[in-house]
């Protein structure tokens, strides 16, 4: 089975601070994404990168910033971390094969709390 | 309007019944539906999939697809207290790498 791992379960910051969170696929996918979820507000799309050093804005980029140095790796930045960015934070990867997206394998999840 | 919508819920069903869950899409160009399970605190977990018209059966589940009218199914026969959790429909578009999310029905099977 795919694993996406992410390096946290739960984190709390300080407003201010620059936060990295980490997520790492074993299966070779091209594709990976990091999403938010928020009750009432469903998934919201952050970035997602379709290949190494590739990376496209989602639906609510602002704030936060990516990188995808390798195929494996894709790491979330808050640059400057502030109370409203508090979340749960889902990293995933997919394979596309042709023209056919063959769902997402989602982290675990990390739990941000800014205070 | 929202491109992808959920009743939120919650569906409340005795053991045993069939659960029906129901998503409607507004963009015609949508080419690939999922079904995600999210349990309380956990993250969402792939169910199904389907890309053409019709039925798609699993195991106790079934998909359906209707793209003239827009929507798209989850059928759950012989509901378990064990399937109680959020249901998130998804969809592709033409062309794109990205999901695009419900905020989820949330199901709850009463023993």
């Amino acid at each position: 089975d795919v694993k996406v791992t992410q390096s946290s379960r739960y984190l709390v910051k300080r407003t201010g601070e620059k936060v990295f969170l980490e997520c790492v696929q074993d299966m070779d996918h091209e594709n990976m994404f990091w999403y938010r979820q928020d009750p009432g507000l469903g998934l919201r799309l952050i970035y997602f990168s379709y290949d190494v050093k590739m990376k496209e804005k989602g639906d609510i980029p602002e704030g936060y910033s990516v990188s995808r140095e390798k195929k494996e790796r894709f790491s979330l930045i808050l640059e400057s971390a502030s109370t409203n960015q508090t979340s749960m934070y889902l990293c995933a990867s997919s394979l596309i094969s042709g023209h056919s997206l063959y769902g997402y394998t989602f982290g675990s999840g990390t739990r941000l709390t800014v205070v | 309007q929202k491109e992808v919508e959920q009743n939120s819920g919650p569906l409340s069903v005795p053991e045993g019944a069939i659960a029906s869950l129901n998503c409607t899409y507004s963009d015609r160009g949508s080419q690939s539906f999922f079904w995600y399970r999210q349990y309380s605190g956990k993250s969402p977990e792939l169910i199904m999939f389907i890309y053409s018209n019709g039925d798609k059966e699993d195991g106790r589940f079934t998909a359906q697809l209707n793209k003239a009218s827009q929507y798209v199914s989850l059928l759950i026969r012989d509901s378990q207290p064990s399937d109680s959790a959020t249901y998130l429909c998804a969809l592709r578009m033409d062309s794109s790498y990205k999901l695009i999310f419900g905020s989820g029905t949330r199901l709850l099977v009463r023993p």
